[in-house]
C-alpha cells in the first residue's frame, strides 16, 4: 500500500530536549516536505526536498533541521524546542514529473512542549 | 506571490443540500490547483486537481470543483452533502516559480448537519 509513515504520533517533551519526528514513504517519490498546522493559519511549510541530499528552507524553517540521506527519508530535528513549536505536523511526498501531481500525506504528529 | 484565499472558516449546510467551499488564488503563471480533505485525526487526502482542460473537475466521493480564470476563483462543490463530508477542506495552488512546492489557504471547516 502506497503511503507516507510519520512517528510517533503524539509527542510531548519538555523545552530544550533535542527530538526527531520521522517520515518515510514507498512511494520513489523525489520530492518530500515538512509542514506545520496551527489554527487559522492552514499549513505552512517548514522544509522541502527536491531529491537525497538536497534540502531547501521554507516559510517558517526557524528552530528545525532536516536530512535527506535516502530518498525514502525525511526527518525533522528540532535541536532546541521551544513551546511555540506546539503544533501538528505532517510530512507529504510528490513525484517532481511536473506541477500536476498531487502529494501524499502522512497522518501527522501532534507535538507539545512544555 | 502566489496566495491561496478561502474566505469562509466554517460552512454549514444541511444534509442533502447542494455545497460549495469558496477558493480564490493568486499565482505568476498557469495555476495548478488542488483540494484537499482533512478529517479528524487523519492526514490530508486528495480530493481533486485542475491542471488544463474542462473548467468542472470531477473528485473523489462525488466532489467537483469549477475553475473560473477570470475569477481566479476554484470552487468545491457537492450536489447533495452528507453528514460524513462534515471535515477541514485546503485549497491549494502548486507554482512552478515557487520550487514547486504547495501553498496552501487557511482551511474551511465544513459542518453538515442531519
Amino acid at each position: 500500500e502506497a503511503q507516507v509513515t510519520q512517528n510517533p504520533r503524539y509527542l510531548i517533551t519538555v523545552t530544550g530536549k533535542k527530538l526527531t519526528v520521522t517520515c518515510s514513504q514507498n512511494m520513489n517519490h523525489e520530492y518530500m516536505s515538512w509542514y506545520r498546522q496551527d489554527p487559522g493559519l492552514g499549513l505552512r511549510q517548514i522544509y522541502y526536498s527536491m531529491n537525497v541530499e538536497v534540502t531547501d528552507k521554507g516559510d517558517v524553517p526557524e528552530g528545525y533541521k532536516v536530512s535527506r540521506k535516502e530518498k525514502r527519508n525525511f526527518p525533522l530535528i528540532l535541536e532546541s524546542p521551544s513551546p511555540n513549536q506546539t503544533s501538528l505536523y505532517f510530512c507529504a511526498s510528490s513525484h517532481l514529473t511536473g506541477l500536476n501531481t498531487e502529494a501524499f500525506f502522512g497522518q501527522g504528529t501532534r507535538l507539545t512542549v512544555v | 506571490a502566489q496566495s491561496v484565499a478561502q474566505p469562509e472558516d466554517q460552512v454549514n449546510v444541511a444534509e442533502g443540500n447542494p455545497l460549495t467551499v469558496k477558493c480564490t488564488y493568486s499565482v505568476s503563471g498557469n495555476p495548478y490547483l488542488f483540494w484537499y480533505v482533512q478529517y479528524p485525526n487523519r492526514g490530508l487526502q486528495f480530493l481533486l486537481k485542475y491542471i488544463t482542460g474542462d473548467n468542472l473537475v470531477k473528485g473523489s466521493y462525488g466532489f467537483e470543483a469549477e475553475f473560473n480564470k477570470s475569477q481566479t476563483s476554484f470552487h468545491l462543490k457537492k450536489p447533495s452533502a452528507l453528514v460524513s463530508d462534515s471535515a477541514l477542506y485546503f485549497c491549494a495552488v502548486r507554482d512552478k516559480g515557487y520550487g514547486q512546492n504547495f501553498v496552501f489557504g487557511p482551511g474551511t471547516r465544513l459542518s453538515v448537519l442531519p
